[in-house]
């Protein structure tokens, strides 16, 4: 199976600051990676999906660019809100994996 | 407007056994996968498997295989999850899923999840 390897998994950021999180498939996967951010005691929410398409609703803050093995997730500038658990999951294919999240805390 | 909505939180004895439910409204049950995600408490998402109402056709992770059963009730428009003897590291919770098809379309909406506790 492919293993889906997040890093970092954890980073302290300020508000304003421009945060990158990246996402790697030990096979590649073409496009088929979404991300999605998980508040405490929360269900995860879709963030944006075939690894650059934004979820409607989604503040354009938050981009998606790779393809292959290696995928990014950027904030461009991390507002409050954004403080939170983030997941890269899989959907070439099942399963379904998910990556091991990172989580975004306040500087 | 798409709603999945899980049954409430359970306390159970090793070695019990369990059947947790996901009901679907504002969209058509047999017409979407309903994938199953796994969260113990403080630890990351874990991909469990997924299920087709319209045929049953069910996919396990390898890690969950044997482990769990999924199936559901198209008159009732319910998906389940069950077990058939409960291990305390079977705490956890359990999220239900929806995804447009088996390979390609993300998770686009979720349950409010159901926490499973374990202890003797």
């Amino acid at each position: 199976d492919i293993q889906m390897t997040q890093s970092p998994s954890s980073l302290s950021a300020s508000v304003g600051d421009r945060v990158t999180i990246t996402c790697r498939a030990s096979q590649s996967i073409r496009s088929y990676l979404n991300w999605y951010q998980q508040k405490p005691g929360k269900a995860p929410k879709l963030l944006i999906y075939k690894a650059s398409t934004l979820q409607s609703d989604v503040p354009s803050r938050f981009s998606g660019s790779g393809s292959g093995t290696d995928f990014t997730l950027t904030i461009s500038s991390v507002q409050p809100e954004d403080f939170a658990t983030y997941y890269c999951q899989k959907s070439d294919d099942t399963p379904r994996t998910f990556g091991q999240g990172t989580k975004v805390e306040i500087k | 407007e798409v709603q999945l909505v899980q049954s409430g939180a359970e306390v159970k004895k090793p070695g019990e056994s369990l059947k947790i439910s996901c009901e679907a409204s504002g969209y058509s049950f047999i017409s979407y996968w309903i994938g199953w995600v796994r969260q113990v408490p403080g630890k990351g998402l874990e991909w469990m498997g997924i299920i087709y109402p319209g045929n049953s056709d069910t996919r396990y992770s390898p890690s969950f295989q044997g482990q769990v059963t999924m199936s559901v009730d198209k008159s009732i428009d319910t998906a389940y999850l069950q077990w058939s003897s409960l291990k305390a590291s079977d705490t956890a919770m359990y999220y239900c899923a929806r995804q447009g098809q088996l390979a390609g379309p993300p998770i686009d909406y979720w349950g409010q999840g159901t926490l499973v506790t374990v202890s003797s």
